[in-house]
């Protein structure tokens, strides 16, 4: 099983579409989890760390459900600038080795 | 601003040759960097964990040898990529990691002729 598993994507979704992304992590006891966002040719930034509790920040909410081990990305009306490559980013050893999903492609189209 | 410099943004070498990429941590001291290796349309792939002031820890299937890391002080580590093949091109990320998330540099496009 990989360390971390994301959608395999890729999404294309109208703008105003809501789209949801999920990545399952295989480490139970990883602490911190990441939602990075790719555009192409550049590196990673960081769109949002997830909180146990849940998490949202404008357009965005992030979600953590440590039974499952998984966690999600929603996007609510999306814009054609959403459009990006997402990657689920979880410290598996809590140790700031950080392992990166495969990411999702989204697309989002006028 | 950017929190990790990474240098050169770009580089094209001749089939042979060596290439130092240079990851420095601006605003706080990095004791352990990261360094990633990202082919096109694949995610992004650890290549090895660089510790300051000892040998970095290499993933499996990474030719410690091909890869020259050092790490000697809290600011900079450097990759040297030796004796390039066009197979090496790729795009080369490294990241320091804080406690709110990893930090990267601009990454470092290299293309291998």
């Amino acid at each position: 099983r990989k360390e971390v598993e994301q959608d395999p994507g890729p999404f294309n979704v109208p703008e105003g579409a809501t789209v949801a992304f999920n990545c399952t992590y295989s480490n139970s006891a990883s602490q911190s989890f990441f939602w990075y966002r790719q555009d192409c040719r550049k590196e990673p930034k960081l769109l949002m760390s997830v909180y146990s509790s849940g998490n949202e920040d404008g357009r965005f909410t992030a979600q953590l459900n440590r039974a499952s081990q998984y966690i999600s990305l929603l996007i609510r009306d999306s814009k054609l600038s959403d459009s990006a490559t997402y990657l689920c980013v979880v410290n598996i050893h809590n140790n700031n080795d950080m392992r990166f999903g495969a990411g999702t492609r989204l697309t989002v189209k006028p | 601003g950017a929190v990790v410099s990474q240098h050169p943004s770009w580089v094209i070498c001749k089939s042979g040759t060596s290439v130092k990429i240079e990851c420095r941590s601006l605003d706080f001291q990095a004791t352990t960097m990261f360094w990633y290796r990202q082919f096109p349309k694949q995610s992004l792939m650890l290549m090895a964990t660089s510790n300051e002031g000892s040998k970095a820890t290499y993933e499996q299937g990474v030719e410690k040898d091909k890869f020259l890391i050092n790490h000697a002080s809290l600011t900079l580590s450097t990759l040297t990529v030796t004796s390039a093949h066009p197979e090496d091109s790729s795009f080369y990320i490294c990241s320091a990691s804080g406690r709110v998330g990893a930090f990267f540099g601009q990454g470092t496009r290299l293309t291998v002729v």
